[in-house]
């Protein structure tokens, strides 16, 4: 069975530039959640998503939106790019939200020059 | 706000020496605490869930146990093929914005030399 899937693997953009990143979710999966991961630190919550509306919100300024489609898959956006956001983007799923272990995919790594 | 807390930083270990990594946490009410291997450069990769004080969970080298304050992760006889970072994160009860929120310690980053 497949995986997370996320989309692109790789991006180079330069600051005050707009990012779309994309997941896909484990299929069956119906919750989506995004995490940043700076170098040297533990993964910090950005959003997460169930059913296509927004469950919960982690401590990121209103330039970190996202938004899950029918098909439960997620997108990430950023704009206004800081230099401070270069970091690795994770995505995970899980069947629902309540006491379910999140999977995560090989994440996006996004460095802004 | 809850915290969860990674020690040690680092840990360098030789072949068959076992050993064990902690995590201290501060939760409103615990729903699940998670043990993750992240490889650099990947996603982490998931290897245990605890929900409750007392509650241990083995896969091959490895054994995760739970108590009220800290879980510890323990390695028995490790193999060059350990190295990675361990993360460990905990999941509060439902309610208000952290609904599903895991957060995260800063990881040990373990090298088992051969």
């Amino acid at each position: 069975d497949a995986g997370v899937t996320q989309s692109p693997t790789h991006l180079i953009k330069t600051r005050g530039q707009q990012v779309t990143l994309r997941c896909s979710p484990i299929s069956g999966h119906k919750s989506v959640s995004w995490y940043q991961q700076v170098l040297g630190q533990g993964p910090q919550f950005i959003f997460q998503y169930y059913e296509k509306e927004e469950r919960g919100r982690g401590n990121f300024p209103d330039r970190f939106s996202a938004r899950q489609f029918p098909n439960y898959s997620s997108e990430l956006n950023v704009n206004a790019l800081l230099l401070g956001d270069s970091a690795l983007y994770l995505c995970a799923s899980s069947p629902g939200t309540a006491q379910e272990t999140q999977y995560f995919g090989p994440g996006t790594r996004l460095l802004v020059l | 706000e809850d915290q969860v807390t990674q020690s040690p930083e680092a840990l360098r270990l030789q072949e068959g020496e076992s050993s064990s990594l902690n995590c201290s946490y501060t939760v409103s009410g615990l729903r699940g605490l998670f043990w993750y291997r992240q490889d650099p450069g990947k996603g982490p990769e998931f290897l245990f869930t605890l929900y409750s004080a007392g509650e241990e969970k083995e896969k091959e080298r490895l054994k995760a146990t739970l108590t009220k304050k800290e879980s510890f992760l323990h390695i028995t006889a490790p193999k060059p093929e350990d190295s990675a970072t361990y993360l460990c994160a905990v999941q509060a009860n439902a309610g208000g914005t952290s609904y599903g929120k895991l957060t995260f310690g800063q990881g040990t980053i373990l090298t088992v030399h051969p």
